[in-house]
């Protein structure tokens, strides 16, 4: 079992649709991190998270750390969304990972 | 400008061959990383490099050598590239124990033919 889980594997949703993608953790961590990894290759960061809920536009990240578990949501999702989500954990020098969650979003 | 530069970003090389990919961060960050994308997307870590001095280093074959000359790079040698080495290989950056997002480069495919 990874010490970092994600749910859903896929997704694949229509334009406009509300979309939460979430990830579990086991592990003790300082920081949670949210990438977006474009069809292209490129890895780009989206989020770093301790505690709460932060917004970026029409992304929100949140995470409880009592339950070790964060949640990525896209509003009023966009087919330029489709990418694959990778969640993150932060433990020591480590970035542990999830296994990613490939998001398509259709016209 | 570019916080984290990996060149190059592709790479066809011979089995056999030994083979080095650089990267460098302007950033300040004490940390860096090196990951290698296996064909199912998955990210393991290979290297962690905190201020020049090697922190993590996962059952990697020693073929693969990280260098860090100074705290802004890491890079990485393979030598005698077999196969199973064709993947895409990234850098990232981070600053421990602050509160700042890790950054990446752009990735290097590696293709060994």
């Amino acid at each position: 079992k990874n010490e970092v889980e994600q749910s859903p594997q896929n997704l694949t949703a229509q334009e406009g649709e509300f979309i939460t993608i979430n990830c579990s953790y086991s592990v003790g961590i300082s920081a949670l991190h949210w990438l977006q990894q474009h069809p292209g290759g490129g890895i780009v960061s989206l989020f770093m998270l301790s505690s709460g809920k932060k917004k970026h536009g029409r992304l929100i990240a949140t995470i409880n750390i009592q339950e070790k578990h964060s949640s990525l949501h896209i509003t009023a999702s966009h087919p330029r969304d489709s990418a694959v989500y990778i969640c993150a954990a932060l433990k020591n020098y480590q970035l542990i990972w999830g296994a990613g969650t490939k998001l398509i979003i259709k016209p | 400008d570019t916080a984290v530069s990996q060149t190059p970003k592709y790479l066809v090389t011979q089995m056999g061959n030994d083979k080095s990919i650089k990267c460098e961060q302007n950033l300040g960050h004490d940390t860096m990383y090196w990951y290698k994308q296996d064909s199912k997307k998955f990210l393991k870590i290979m290297f962690s490099y905190n201020n020049k001095e090697l922190i993590i280093n996962e059952t990697v074959p020693n073929r693969f050598s990280p260098k860090s000359p100074d705290k802004a790079h890491l890079n990485l040698h393979i030598n005698s590239l077999e196969l199973g080495d064709s993947a895409v290989y990234f850098c990232a950056s981070s600053q421990v124990g602050a509160n700042t997002e890790a950054f990446f480069g752009q990735g290097t495919r590696l293709t060994v033919v």
